[in-house]
């Protein structure tokens, strides 16, 4: 079990560029979600992935967000014209098939946006 | 809408005692409830979990207690020691849905 492996680990871009960070889940687990997270808050759930099929999408996923998982392993978040507002640590969590499977999350990529 | 909180930011406690975290929730159809650990830099630690048939689940020095007609629950560090310290989270899921409600977290000192 590596756990779950996000890339990259800080982001720095400017404002309006397109950045895409990568999340590869445990290996065994069909599930795998995106969260963000802020100073002093918890995570926020993004988006939601069973195998290949993007199965729930928050309102908080504007449609400068695109999240994708070919094949049912591992998964991209694309943000398009990022604004000040985009910063934050994006967390990816993955967790095995079955009900009341606790998520297992990765260290995050944060991204700054100059 | 916070639907899961926490209401202490933060709790300071004498290594060897026990560690008391709250959290409470507003949504009576979140029936699996779970803390997870935070260090810095890093990413949330699943510590323990409960369903809404127990009131109670141990593993080792942490217990989570859940009381589902107050909508609360806590979880119990006995003893703490300073590698406890942390932000602890807790997350409530609903029983038709995939997604995890999270708290804003508790930051825990253990002081030696």
């Amino acid at each position: 079990d590596t756990g779950v492996s996000q890339n990259p680990r800080h982001k720095i871009t400017k404002r309006g560029q397109n950045v895409t960070f990568r999340c590869d889940p445990i290996s065994e687990h069909n599930r795998l979600y995106w969260y963000r997270q802020t100073l002093g808050q918890g995570p926020e759930f993004l988006t939601y992935f069973q195998n290949e099929a993007q199965l729930e999408k928050s309102r908080l996923l504007s449609d400068r967000f695109s999240a994708e998982r070919p094949k049912g392993s591992f998964s991209t978040l694309e943000i398009q014209r990022t604004e000040q507002g985009d910063s934050a640590m994006y967390l990816c969590a993955s967790s095995a098939r079955g009900s009341n499977q606790p998520q297992h999350f990765g260290d995050g990529t944060r991204l700054s946006i100059l | 809408d916070q639907q899961v909180k926490q209401n202490s930011p933060s709790l300071s406690v004498q290594e060897g005692r026990i560690s008391i975290l709250n959290c409470d929730y507003t949504n009576s159809m979140f029936d699996y409830f779970l803390w997870y650990k935070k260090y810095p830099a890093e990413g949330p630690t699943f510590l323990i979990s409960i369903s809404s048939i127990k009131d109670k689940n141990e593993d080792g020095r942490f217990t989570v207690f859940l009381n589902k007609s107050a909508k609360h629950l806590s979880l119990h560090i006995v003893p703490s020691q300073p590698g406890d310290s942390a932000v602890y989270f807790c997350a409530a899921s609903p029983n038709t849905g995939n997604q995890f409600y999270f708290g804003t977290g508790t930051s825990l000192t253990v002081i030696p």
